[in-house]
């Protein structure tokens, strides 16, 4: 069964420094893809980023970056320059990669890290 | 724009009346899928359709029903409501089963059955 961890419920950044959100995960497939998502006081959930288990490189989308440790099976994501804004709450998720059945592209979610930004 | 739409936003019910949550997706994606989101539970999947007529059990199926007779919309049933199905529901659609693509949500629907 594939499980996703995130470890810390809470963090606090000051605003203009980097925070660094940890996501572990367990899977016995190859073929897997990893997403983080934003869900900020309103509700809705934003995606943000996006690494692919055969992706040899760290993901980047602007200010979001992914360290993606395959051998550790990690898959953190770094904030940098800290806005207000990025006070929200943070999912990791994780996509199955294994053939037509079990569950389709159902992603599997961790249980959130709350970000708070602070001046 | 493109944009996954539930309806309704918010709903407070009782016990035992039947109620739907309707979600359409204008970007003609094949995959669509209905999430439930508790506290300290993260989100998990209720049910989900690879194409029209084709529906399958996410991890927390019961007491919900779906259908995909367009591809565009897929509701979720609630025959029988009951509190414990209180929660924050979201739909998701992505272009194919499989792909790299992200699922796209909608806003939510929050429904508290008393």
């Amino acid at each position: 069964a594939q499980k996703i961890t995130q470890t810390q419920p809470g963090m606090f950044v000051q605003e203009k420094e980097a925070v660094t959100l940890d996501c572990t995960y367990d899977t016995s497939d190859q073929s897997y893809g990893l997403f983080w998502y934003k869900q900020p006081s309103s509700g809705e959930m934003i995606f943000l980023i996006y690494q692919g288990s055969y992706d040899e490189q760290n993901a980047t989308e602007g200010r979001y970056s992914l360290n993606f440790q395959k051998a550790r099976k990690s898959a953190n994501l770094v904030i940098s320059a800290s806005q207000l804004g990025d006070s929200a709450m943070y999912f990791c998720a994780m996509r199955e990669g294994r053939g037509l059945t079990g569950g389709g592209n159902k992603l599997t979610f961790g249980t959130g890290t709350q970000l708070k930004v602070e001046l | 724009e493109a944009q996954v739409t539930q309806n309704p936003r918010y709903l407070i019910t009782v016990t035992g009346k039947k109620l739907t949550v309707t979600c359409s997706q204008n970007m003609n994606h094949e995959y669509m899928s209905w999430y439930r989101q508790d506290p300290g539970l993260g989100l998990r999947q209720i049910y989900y359709s690879m194409n029209v007529e084709v529906t399958d059990k996410g991890d927390v199926p019961e007491g919900y029903k779906v259908s995909r007779k367009e591809k565009r919309n897929f509701p979720l049933i609630l025959e029988s409501p009951s509190p414990n199905q209180t929660s924050l529901y979201f739909c998701a659609s992505s272009l194919i089963a499989y792909s790299n693509q992200p699922q796209h949500f909608g806003d939510g629907t929050r429904l508290s059955i008393l």
